[in-house]
């Protein structure tokens, strides 16, 4: 079975470029999550999905974040325009109910230069 | 508030000792899970455990064990005869049910591990 996917596993962009994280949840796994991790940091939650719907979104830093679950399936992060601020490693998880262990991906590290 | 320290940045340990990675949470709600998670060098974040806050059994897996006491808010967790392919980032965490209907993740800092052939 196929674990959480993310992509691309590191992105270099300039501050102001957009750039968008995708990540591919374990199939039939409705809970989907965001978290981020700045350099030396704890790692923060951002937003939780449940099916399509945002559940939580009160961890997002600011509108320039948006994130999007279309079909309840894959989800895509979007940064734009990005700071130099938005720089860690940006983690999506997924989890079959709420309150059992949520499955991370590798992460995608975002660098904003 | 929700909290979780690990006071311990990095440790360094010989092949075949046993380390103890700390792990001291605060949180007001009765209801919470405590979880571990490895971090290898690829960067997944790879889980370990999950307990409920209702079951303070201590768990053994191979060489993995983890000492859950709520009278001093501690989940630590060991490991015997450490090998190298140990070496890792271990995060503790603490799930709990925020207002939203979210169970959130409380990640610590991380306790980054080297065991030396």
């Amino acid at each position: 079975e196929a674990g959480v996917t993310q992509f691309p596993s590191h992105s270099v962009i300039e501050k102001g470029q957009t750039v968008t994280l995708r990540c591919d949840p374990i199939s039939g796994h409705d809970n989907l999550y965001w978290y981020r991790r700045v350099m030396g940091k704890e790692i923060k939650f951002l937003l939780h999905f449940v099916k399509e719907s945002k559940q939580d979104e009160s961890g997002m830093p600011n509108n320039r974040f948006l994130a999007e679950r279309t079909g309840g399936t894959y989800s895509t992060l979007k940064v734009q325009p990005a700071e130099l601020e938005d720089s860690g490693v940006y983690f999506c998880a997924s989890s079959l109910l709420q309150n059992t262990e949520a499955f991370f991906g590798q992460g995608t590290r975002l660098t904003v230069v | 508030a929700q909290k979780v320290t690990q006071a311990q940045t990095e440790i360094s340990v010989v092949e075949k000792e046993d380390v103890t990675l700390d792990c001291v949470y605060e949180t007001r709600d009765t209801t919470y899970y405590l979880f571990w998670y490895k971090q290898p060098p690829s960067g997944e974040l790879v889980f370990l455990i999950r307990r409920n806050s209702f079951d303070e059994q201590n768990e053994i897996s191979g060489r993995y064990s983890w000492n859950f006491q709520k009278s001093t808010s501690s989940f630590n967790f060991t490991i015997t005869a450490s090998q190298v392919v140990d070496s890792a980032v271990y995060f503790c965490a603490l799930s709990y049910l925020a207002p939203s209907g979210t169970y959130k993740y409380i990640f610590g800092t991380g306790t980054r591990l080297k065991v030396l052939a």
